[in-house]
């Protein structure tokens, strides 16, 4: 069983689309987070959720959007996709916010913005 | 705002050589975890060093934690072909703050 799991795995779409990426946990944790992987590999936190609640907003245009139905589940919608926007994202999770706990990855989205 | 730097961004080694990666803060840190991120794959949790001048090992891998808690270095011995990848650090300043990544080393192993 996958622990952490994204769909889809690889995204192409043009400049302009919307396009929504999934990401489900089967851990049981209380905490998920997103983060933005470009090119040179650097991994930078864009949104962190804690039981529902949205608790890490990074500088992040306000055309990503993240969703979190349940604490299982932590989508991500962007709008408006631009060429920048290329990159990895990976979803994690982690049992609590405010502790020591390690995070665990999802197999991560490649998109790209055409 | 808390910084994480890593050094070097990227380093090539033939098989069998020694290989390390050093972390540092602009701040003191509750903890520091280490991450291996395989080419394709996704970064997976190594370690975790709580304690002032901390050492541990896991096979041929040794991590430390500066004695100030404001460094911490990777060493891999001998490395191998299976040791490709990229390897983070990420600490904590705070227990209840988040987890800042530093920059990460690729690793490249000659055979």
């Amino acid at each position: 069983d996958t622990a952490v799991s994204q769909t889809p795995k690889y995204l192409v779409t043009q400049m302009g689309n919307d396009k929504s990426i999934k990401c489900e946990q089967n851990l049981g944790h209380d905490t998920m987070y997103w983060y933005k992987q470009d090119s040179k590999k650097f991994l930078k936190i864009m949104f962190s959720y804690n039981n529902k609640e949205l608790i890490i907003n990074e500088t992040v245009p306000n055309r990503f959007s993240p969703k979190s139905p349940d604490k299982a589940h932590l989508n991500l919608h962007i709008n408006s996709l631009e060429l920048g926007d290329s990159a990895v994202y990976f979803c994690a999770s982690s049992w609590q916010w405010a502790s020591s706990y390690e995070q665990y990855f999802g197999p991560g989205t490649r998109l790209t913005v055409t | 705002g808390q910084q994480v730097m890593q050094i070097p961004q990227y380093q090539h080694v033939q098989e069998g050589e020694d290989f390390t990666t050093y972390c540092n803060s602009s701040t003191t840190l509750s903890n520091i975890q280490w991450y291996k991120q395989r080419p394709g794959g996704h970064p997976v949790f190594l370690i975790q060093l709580v304690k002032s001048g901390e050492v541990k090992k896991q096979k041929r891998l040794t991590f430390q934690f500066g004695e100030a808690k404001k460094n911490s270095s990777l060493h891999i011995t001998a490395t191998q072909t299976t040791d490709v990848g990229t390897y983070f650090c990420a600490g904590r300043e705070t227990s209840g703050s988040r987890l800042t990544f530093g920059e990460g080393t690729q690793l490249t192993v000659n055979p």
